[in-house]
């Protein structure tokens, strides 16, 4: 089956640097990678997704960039917020079965320190 | 839209009890995922249901754990007899699938304590 790695497990920055969480992903058939954010105590939330056919994808601070080739993908975070700190999964979907089958990567805990 | 909505918030229970938790997706979504997250395991997920059909239940630990759709607004994920380390926070999703994938929307959670 699909095995998603994700690094760094944890992550601290100061408040206005960037931060890069990367994933790589070992099924060469998954099409689409979603991003989620989970903030203490609360539920993941897509924050950004790419499909293969995308090589890179931005919305405002945030960006995310796909190599099919190597199978790795990763998260970009610019100018940092303290609001930004939580736990960042990233996924590898592909269809199976008829559905498309989801694979989480382990999360990465990001501080931001003012 | 309400979003994905679950029940309880938490549960603390002895072990050897039953467990029930409850789900109820977003109108129109005729996907909806188990999932229980710990933190060594991260989010895994226990099974998979399209349009009130389980479709992969691969992901289900062992006899003790089943889930149920009876119909398009609810599902219940049933844990009996209950263990201590069936601790964890299980989430309920839900997602439109369509052609091409459409993301999963999560509920708030089930924090499950089993003492």
């Amino acid at each position: 089956g699909e095995n998603v790695e994700q690094h760094p497990s944890t992550l601290s920055v100061q408040e206005g640097d960037s931060a890069v969480i990367k994933c790589t992903y070992s099924d060469s058939a998954s099409n689409y990678f979603p991003w989620y954010k989970q903030e203490l105590g609360k539920r993941p939330q897509l924050i950004i997704d790419i499909r293969s056919n995308v090589g890179e994808k931005k919305d405002q601070r945030i960006a995310v960039t796909l190599n099919k080739t190597a199978k790795h993908f990763s998260l970009h975070i610019t100018e940092t917020q303290p609001e930004d700190s939580a736990v960042y999964f990233c996924a590898a979907s592909k269809e199976s079965g008829g559905y498309q089958k989801v694979t989480f990567g382990i999360g990465t805990k990001l501080q931001v320190i003012p | 839209d309400a979003g994905v909505i679950q029940s309880p918030r938490h549960e603390v229970t002895e072990m050897g009890q039953e467990v029930t938790l409850r789900c109820k997706p977003i109108s129109g979504h005729n996907s909806l995922f188990w999932y229980r997250q710990t933190m060594m395991r991260g989010l895994e997920l226990l099974i998979y249901f399209n349009n009130n059909v389980p479709i992969d239940d691969s992901g289900m630990p062992e006899d003790r754990f089943s889930a149920k759709m009876p119909n398009a607004s609810f599902s219940t994920l049933k844990i009996q007899p209950s263990e201590p380390r069936d601790s964890a926070v299980y989430f309920c999703a839900s997602s439109f699938t369509r052609q091409g994938y459409q993301p999963q929307h999560f509920g708030d959670g089930t924090r499950l304590s089993i003492l």
